[in-house]
């Protein structure tokens, strides 16, 4: 199946600072998430961006299809952007999807104040 | 968006039982997921489940173990049967909006975290 790699693991940052997440997956997608869990648990979509570039806010995010990789920015991080990050891709191959959407391992960011 | 709504959205359950998790959505959908996320880990599916059909499993999962029910397009039932301390996890329902505005996103219910004593 397709394998998905995010990174950093782990990211620690002051209040205000900007960051990028990135997410390499394996083959061609045709389906690609952002989500963000919250201490609480709860995942929120973030963005659905198979391809190009899309802003919501204060995050934003790019993925490169033919390069296999997608970015996730913060700027002007706020102690409630906290939490885990999960990139989910589905493949893509012959002109259908295949396979279940994968999660990446997740990158674990805390903002201090 | 669509909102799923979890019950319960914790737990503390006796080794050995079985607890049911309900997902209800408020509009109808044709395809909803259960995920299984393991403490300090990653989420992983463990079926899909189509209204009027089968539960479809992932490999590691069985229907004896997770029996998942789908009455109709709003609710659906996955229960965690003979529970061990491995079952603690959060397990999470979610759903796919197949409008073609938003493309194939899913979306998440709270989760319901259980832990097995």
């Amino acid at each position: 199946g397709i394998q998905v790699e995010q990174s950093p693991p782990d990211l620690i940052l002051q209040e205000g600072a900007n960051s990028t997440l990135r997410c390499n997956f394996s083959d061609s997608v045709n389906n690609l998430q952002w989500f963000h869990q919250n201490p609480w648990g709860q995942l929120i979509n973030l963005f659905y961006i198979p391809s190009g570039t899309k802003q919501n806010g204060r995050l934003s995010a790019t993925t490169v299809a033919t390069e296999r990789y997608s970015l996730l920015y913060i700027s002007s991080s706020q102690t409630t952007d906290s939490g885990v990050y999960f990139c989910a891709v589905k493949g893509y191959a012959g002109g259908t999807s295949y396979g279940k959407l994968t999660f990446g391992q997740g990158t674990i960011l805390t903002v201090h104040p | 968006s669509a909102v799923i709504s979890q019950k319960p959205s914790r737990d503390i359950c006796q080794r050995g039982t079985s607890l049911t998790i309900q997902c209800q959505v408020d509009s109808q959908v044709t395809m909803m997921f259960w995920y299984r996320q393991q403490p300090g880990q990653s989420l992983t599916l463990i079926a899909t489940a189509n209204q009027g059909s089968e539960a479809t499993y992932e490999s590691g999962f069985v229907i004896d173990k997770f029996p998942i029910s789908r009455p109709n397009l709003t609710f659906s039932t996955l229960t965690v049967s003979n529970m061990s301390p491995e079952d603690s996890s959060i397990y999470l329902c979610s759903v796919s909006l197949d409008r073609t505005s938003s493309g194939n996103t899913i979306y998440f219910g709270e989760g319901s975290w259980l832990t097995v004593v």
